[in-house]
This record gives structure tokens, C-alpha cells and sequence, in this order.
């Protein structure tokens, strides 16, 4: 079945490490997003990529960073930088640039820092 | 810049009753807008979406959402709603002009209406 797989589901992380958070779709989509979900706050966009080895910065990109080599894979790495990392990660996708088409969501990855 | 209000944290329904999730948003252009439910840890589906022509939009799961330009509202509504639609539900915007790429082009979300449907 076509989908998104985010991996993994729950992460625990110390202070100082760096994680990175996999995402892999079969979808054959063009764009991939990286979003943040905190309560109370919606999703916020932390990068996004429209095409292979691109992408952009989106609303809260500090203390993140992404890579995209395949059209396949867009893993997200949460850095020492990033204040407050404990949050609710999803993944998305869609056709182009979800111009009028919506958006295919992993089922998302849950990172805690101790 | 682009905005999507939720007015309401929380939606309380007796199972059987109509509800109505609201949504009004700010564009400087023609918006496509969208509704997406989530449930507890899981990720976001695709309900349903308006990008031109017939202003009640129908869904999956017996949804529907009504635009209303003048009052620049996308209010998700379902005649009989069930336990099982007890989820989080998002609005998303997205302007027409946008174009292909850059910030313009992604969607802007509201901050999440929870829907509790009692028996």
C-alpha cells in the first residue's frame, strides 16, 4: 500500500544529542514537509522540499536541519540548538506543491527530551 | 499574511445531533481551503477541500463545509454525528496565487477545534 512511514514512533533523547527522524513515502510525490505539532498551537512548519536536493526554510527552522536525495526519503535532524524540542513531529507529502491537491501524512514521530 | 482562526478549543455533541466546527480565515487573495481530522497519536487525514465553484463541499465520513466568502468563513458541519467522529480537526488555507514553491504556496493551519461526541 502507498503511504508515509515515520520511524521511529516514540524517541527519547538527552540533552545535547542530535536525533534524526526518518521519513519515507511511495507515493512518488514531488513535496515533502516536516511540520511540528505542540498542544493548543496547530502545526507549525519547520522545512519543506518541492523537488530533490532542495528545500526551504519554513516558519520555525532554527535548530533543525533536513536533507533530500531521493525523492523517496527527507529526514529531519533535531540539533542541540533546538530550546525545546520535545513536540509531536509529522511528515508529509503531496503532488507539486499541494497546489489544490491535499496533503498524505505520516503518523508521526513523538520526541522527548530527558 | 495568511491566517486561519478556530474559534473554539472544544465542541461538545450528543451523539445523533448535528455539529458544526468553525473556521474563518484572512487572505489577500482567493483561498483553497481545507479540513483534516486527527486522532490521538496518529497523523492527519484529508476530509475535505474547497478550490473553486459549488460553495458546500462534501467529504468523507458524512462531513461537509460550507464557504462563505463574505463572511470569509469554511465551517465544517455533519447532520448526525457520531462517537466515532470524537477527533481533532484542523482548518488549513492556502492562497490561489501562491504559486509553485515558497512560503506562499504551503498551507497555514488553525490551531485545532477538539470534537467530543457523547453517546
Amino acid at each position: 500500500d502507498g503511504g508515509i512511514t515515520q520511524s521511529p514512533k516514540y524517541l527519547f533523547r538527552k540533552e545535547g544529542q542530535n536525533v534524526t527522524l526518518s521519513c519515507e513515502q511511495n507515493l512518488n510525490h514531488d513535496a515533502m514537509y516536516w511540520y511540528r505539532q505542540d498542544p493548543g498551537q496547530g502545526l507549525r512548519l519547520i522545512y519543506y522540499s518541492q523537488i530533490v536536493n532542495d528545500f526551504q526554510k519554513g516558519d520555525i527552522a532554527e535548530g533543525y536541519s533536513v536533507s533530500r536525495e531521493k525523492k523517496e526519503s527527507f529526514p529531519l535532524t533535531v540539533t542541540s540548538a533546538q530550546k525545546n524540542p520535545t513536540a509531536f513531529y509529522l511528515c508529509a507529502s503531496s503532488i507539486g506543491g499541494a497546489h489544490t491537491g491535499e496533503l498524505f501524512f505520516g503518523e508521526g514521530s513523538r520526541l522527548t527530551v530527558l | 499574511a495568511q491566517s486561519v482562526a478556530q474559534p473554539e478549543d472544544q465542541v461538545n455533541v450528543a451523539e445523533g445531533n448535528p455539529l458544526t466546527v468553525k473556521c474563518t480565515y484572512s487572505v489577500s487573495g482567493n483561498p483553497y481551503l481545507f479540513w483534516y481530522v486527527q486522532y490521538p497519536n496518529r497523523g492527519l487525514q484529508f476530509l475535505l477541500k474547497y478550490i473553486t465553484g459549488d460553495n458546500l463541499v462534501k467529504g468523507s465520513y458524512g462531513f461537509e463545509a460550507e464557504f462563505n466568502k463574505s463572511q470569509t468563513s469554511f465551517h465544517l458541519k455533519k447532520p448526525s454525528a457520531l462517537v466515532s467522529d470524537s477527533a481533532l480537526y484542523f482548518c488549513a488555507v492556502r492562497l490561489q496565487e501562491g504559486g509553485y514553491g515558497g512560503s506562499q504556496g504551503n498551507l497555514i493551519f488553525g490551531k485545532g477545534t477538539k470534537l467530543s461526541v457523547k453517546p
